[in-house]
């Protein structure tokens, strides 16, 4: 159980354009999600926490009308790119932490990996 | 501030046991995770320490002392297929994830 789809793997995008990103919990109801970028060789970094049904808390640094977030539902949160540039390219990872979860734990989704060209 | 120290790289033999620390200072804690992160992949949960001792799971353990703000993984038997980032993570008193830089264990046969 506690699986965490994302969609899609990978994207390669023209400078400009939007990226929509969707983060699935496929057998569990996730309160809370969670978006990270990774930068090569670099750790994860938080961007924004969501919660079901409120607007997403972003962390110091990401613009919030840049990375548009919902979490319209218990098993779906989506991460939008708008106006993608080259240095957006990264690795975007979501997680999801499950309500009255033993240790709090977050599960991850597999990751999309954005190019922007 | 928040902060998580872990040693950027180690290098072990196949075979051998290596162990990987972590210190943190963090505003709070609600416990100690760890994670293996191979490269283009999202990292998988490995442990979870919230009292101070050890937990053994497998050929891993990890180990936590809540006074000394220090946990180490410990990996017995070391494959090949364990070459990868280790990273801790605490959870602080937000139920936060403050994360550690990740350490590259390199496997050497």
């Amino acid at each position: 159980g506690a699986v965490v789809s994302q969609h899609p793997s990978w994207v390669i995008c023209k400078s400009g354009t939007s990226v929509k990103i969707e983060c699935r919990s496929l057998d569990f109801q996730a309160t809370t999600m969670f978006w990270y970028r990774q930068f090569p060789k670099q750790s994860l970094m938080l961007m924004a926490t969501s919660n079901e049904g409120s607007k997403a808390t972003y962390e110091q640094g990401v613009e919030k009308d840049k990375f548009l977030i919902n979490h319209a539902s218990l098993t779906l949160s989506t991460l939008t790119v708008t106006s993608a540039h080259p240095e957006d390219s990264s690795f975007y990872i979501c997680s999801a932490r499950a309500s009255g979860r033993e240790h709090n734990e977050q599960f991850f989704g597999p990751g999309t990996r954005l190019t922007v060209l | 501030g928040q902060n998580i120290d872990q040693p950027t790289e180690m290098t072990a033999t196949e075979g051998a046991i290596v162990q990987i620390n972590c210190t943190y200072q963090t505003s709070g804690f609600n416990g100690l995770f760890w994670y293996q992160q191979h490269a283009g992949e999202a990292p998988t949960f490995l442990s979870y320490n919230v009292l101070d001792g050890l937990e053994e799971k497998g050929r891993f353990s990890s180990f936590l002392s809540r006074s000394k703000g220090y946990s180490y993984l410990l990996l017995k038997e070391l494959q090949m297929k364990d070459s990868a980032s280790y990273l801790c993570a605490v959870l602080d008193s937000n139920y936060q994830l403050i994360w550690g830089a990740g350490t590259k264990l390199i496997i050497k046969p």
